[in-house]
């Protein structure tokens, strides 16, 4: 079974600073996929950055980078500069290739950036 | 052009109610799903469907029943509507042979009086 585990029900950052919110997996097979979502007071989910487990290097876009450390099966993101407009719910997921495309969302970390 | 519309975006209905949810893409995609948010913002998955087929069946009450007449449509069927169906219900798509997540409809929030 695959699981996701978020620490953080809610954190504050400052507007301009960088935020990593923490996010840990457990599975048993060896392919596997990591994502971030960000879902804001209107509800919808946006994609924000995927780390395949073969990846050599953590994947970054744009502010988002992911800090991906394998072997304490941790995948934490991180917001450089951020804005107001970051002030959203994260979710952190996972997806297995053992087995059809089911991905399996964490609890979520609500993210609020004070001006 | 939304790649992923789900309607409607709101449903209020009373208790014993029949309700029915239509999702859609554009984007190509042979896979569809849908997912439940509860009110503590959890998102579980519900269904998924590849090619018109069903895939993935979580332990849901047999109340919900899915439809996929080809793979650009999801439809979520709800009979008996009870209050604990309340919640944010989302459709999402993704390419079986290019997975790098799903692409999320806007929602339909479900809420049950």
């Amino acid at each position: 079974a695959q699981k996701i585990t978020q620490t953080q029900p809610g954190m504050f950052v400052q507007e301009k600073e960088a935020v990593t919110l923490d996010c840990t997996y457990d599975t048993s097979d060896p392919s596997y996929g990591l994502f971030w979502y960000k879902q804001p007071s209107s509800g919808e989910m946006i994609f924000l950055i995927y780390q395949g487990s073969y990846d050599q290097q953590n994947a970054t876009e744009g502010r988002y980078s992911l800090n991906f450390q394998k072997a304490r099966k941790s995948a934490n993101l991180v917001i450089s500069a951020s804005q107001l407009g970051d002030s959203a719910m994260y979710f952190c997921a996972m997806r297995t290739y053992g087995g059809y495309q089911k991905v399996t969302f964490g609890i979520g970390t609500k993210l609020q950036v004070i001006p | 052009d939304t790649a992923v519309s789900q309607t409607p975006k709101y449903l209020v209905t009373q208790m014993g109610n029949d309700k029915s949810i239509k999702c859609e893409q554009n984007l190509g995609h042979d896979t569809m799903y849908w997912y439940k948010q509860d009110s503590k913002k959890f998102l579980k998955i519900m269904f998924s469907y590849n090619n018109k087929e069903l895939i993935i069946n979580e332990t849901v009450p047999n109340r919900f029943s899915p439809k996929s007449p080809d793979k650009a449509h999801l439809n979520l069927h709800i009979n008996s509507l009870e209050l604990g169906d309340s919640a944010v219900y989302f459709c999402a798509s993704s390419d079986s042979r290019n997975f790098y997540g799903y692409t999320f409809g806007s929602g339909t929030r479900l809420t049950v009086v």
